[in-house]
């Protein structure tokens, strides 16, 4: 089944301790995406990816950091966490991103709360 | 710098009704996508429509529409014979070379 998977789907944590939310693909698509949804907001793109080893920043890359090694994964990096990056993360793909795109396949999402 | 607005944080209709939900947008790329996503209560994103900037004509997939004004820079969903499944978020979407916005959302109840 085609399908984008996020890891984990719920997470707990404390201030400053370092976490790492997975997200991986099974559609060979080249252009992958993080976002965060605030209560009341629509989503912002946290960074996107265009394709192995090549990344750049959304509208709200502070705080977080990404790599992508492989195609298929993308994981996003909290180094030091704080209260105000508790929300909802959802990573996304797409065939290509280049242009004017296509569709994006997103993650169920993940629940972080940062105490 | 790329912008959608959506102006209409709640609508409601009937069931079997039409509604159109709005969304604008701002941009200085010549080219773009336009998209719509739903997100029900439970919580995923799920595609509805595209358009792209240069496409002549309107696009529609099944009971979805989107009425694209290029000139207004507008791009409003339309749903026709609304059911109680319809009942969810709904966020309009720009992209271009990567970057991707979206508006903060519709929230849509269909009434029986």
């Amino acid at each position: 089944e085609a399908q984008v998977t996020q890891n984990p789907r719920y997470l707990i944590t404390v201030t400053g301790k370092k976490l790492t939310v997975t997200c991986s693909q099974n559609m060979n698509h080249e252009y992958m995406s993080w976002y965060r949804q605030d209560p009341g907001l629509g989503l912002r793109q946290i960074y996107y990816s265009m394709n192995v080893e090549v990344t750049d920043k959304g509208d709200v890359p502070e705080g977080y950091k990404v790599s992508r090694k492989e195609k298929r994964n993308f994981p996003l990096i909290l180094e030091s966490p704080s209260p105000n990056q508790t929300s909802l993360y959802f990573c996304a793909s797409s065939l290509v991103g280049g242009g004017t795109g296509y569709e994006q396949y997103f993650g169920p999402g993940t629940r972080l709360t940062v105490t | 710098a790329q912008k959608i607005t959506q102006t209409q944080p709640g609508m409601f209709v009937q069931e079997k009704e039409a509604v159109t939900l709005d969304c604008t947008y701002d941009t200085s790329d010549q080219s773009y996508g336009l998209f719509w996503y739903k997100q029900p209560s439970s919580g995923e994103m799920i595609f509805l429509i595209y358009q792209g900037s240069y496409d002549e004509q309107n696009a529609t997939e099944g009971r979805y529409s989107l009425n694209f004004q290029k000139a207004r820079k507008s791009a409003n969903l339309v749903i026709s014979a609304s059911q109680l499944g319809d009942s969810a978020m709904y966020f309009c979407a720009i992209l271009y070379a990567g970057k991707s916005t979206f508006g903060d959302g519709t929230t849509l109840t269909v009434k029986p």
